[in-house]
């Protein structure tokens, strides 16, 4: 069974610039999340997708980050204009109904903000 | 607000020891309690879970123990190797989202 997939694996912007990333779940996973994990922190949780709607996306700075998930399927993350403090690794994870079971971690985008 | 705190930040050990990360959690209202592995420049491995209603885990030389009314977890690892460094990241969940403490970053030294 293939796992999550993301890319790009590694990116460096300016601060300013916009920047976007994919991520492809499991097959048959009806929840997608998106993690943003600042160095030395642990993952901390921006967007949960259940199928194509969105659960909870309070932690998501919403003046610069966007994400979509339109066929229910893939998703992305875009950063719109980039800030210094956004370099972090951005982790997909998904899950099958999202009540409570496990959830898979994708390798993850590192993103570094210059 | 949950918090999870994990206890030390980084951990030096030489190999053969046998050793044990500490977790704590805030509010003790939660589903399960997972401990994860994290590769440098890796995504994060899922290694024990413990149900609420459960007091520990065990696979191999990893055993999970959880005490839900003093908010505490421990992953005690037997006769530790060089391949364990990594960082060891503890998550509740709670609500149907996983709260994760801040890691701690395992070296194993030969």
């Amino acid at each position: 069974e293939a796992g999550v997939a993301q890319s790009p694996r590694y990116k460096i912007i300016e601060k300013r610039q916009s920047v976007a990333f994919w991520c492809n779940p499991i097959s048959g996973h009806a929840t997608l999340y998106w993690y943003q994990q600042i160095l030395g922190q642990g993952p901390k949780l921006l967007i949960q997708f259940q199928n194509n709607g969105v659960v909870d996306d309070s932690q998501l700075p919403k003046d610069r980050f966007s994400a979509e998930r339109l066929k229910g399927v893939d998703s992305t993350l875009k950063i719109q204009p980039a800030k210094l403090e956004d370099s972090a690794v951005y982790l997909c994870a998904s899950s099958l109904d999202g009540t409570e079971d496990t959830q898979y971690f994708g390798p993850g985008t590192r993103l570094t903000v210059l | 607000k949950q918090e999870v705190t994990q206890i030390p930040a980084a951990l030096s050990v030489p190999e053969g020891e046998n050793l044990v990360l500490n977790c704590s959690f805030t509010d003790s209202a939660i589903y399960n309690l997972q401990w994860f592995r994290q590769d440098p420049g890796k995504g994060l491995t899922s290694l024990l879970l413990i149900q609420s209603s459960q007091r520990e885990q065990t696979s191999g030389r990893l055993n999970a123990s959880l005490d839900k009314s003093s908010g505490r977890s421990t992953l005690y690892i037997a006769a530790s190797q060089p391949g364990d460094s990594a960082t060891y990241l503890c998550a509740v969940v709670q609500g149907g989202k996983l709260i994760f403490g801040q890691g701690t970053e395992l070296s194993v030294k030969p």
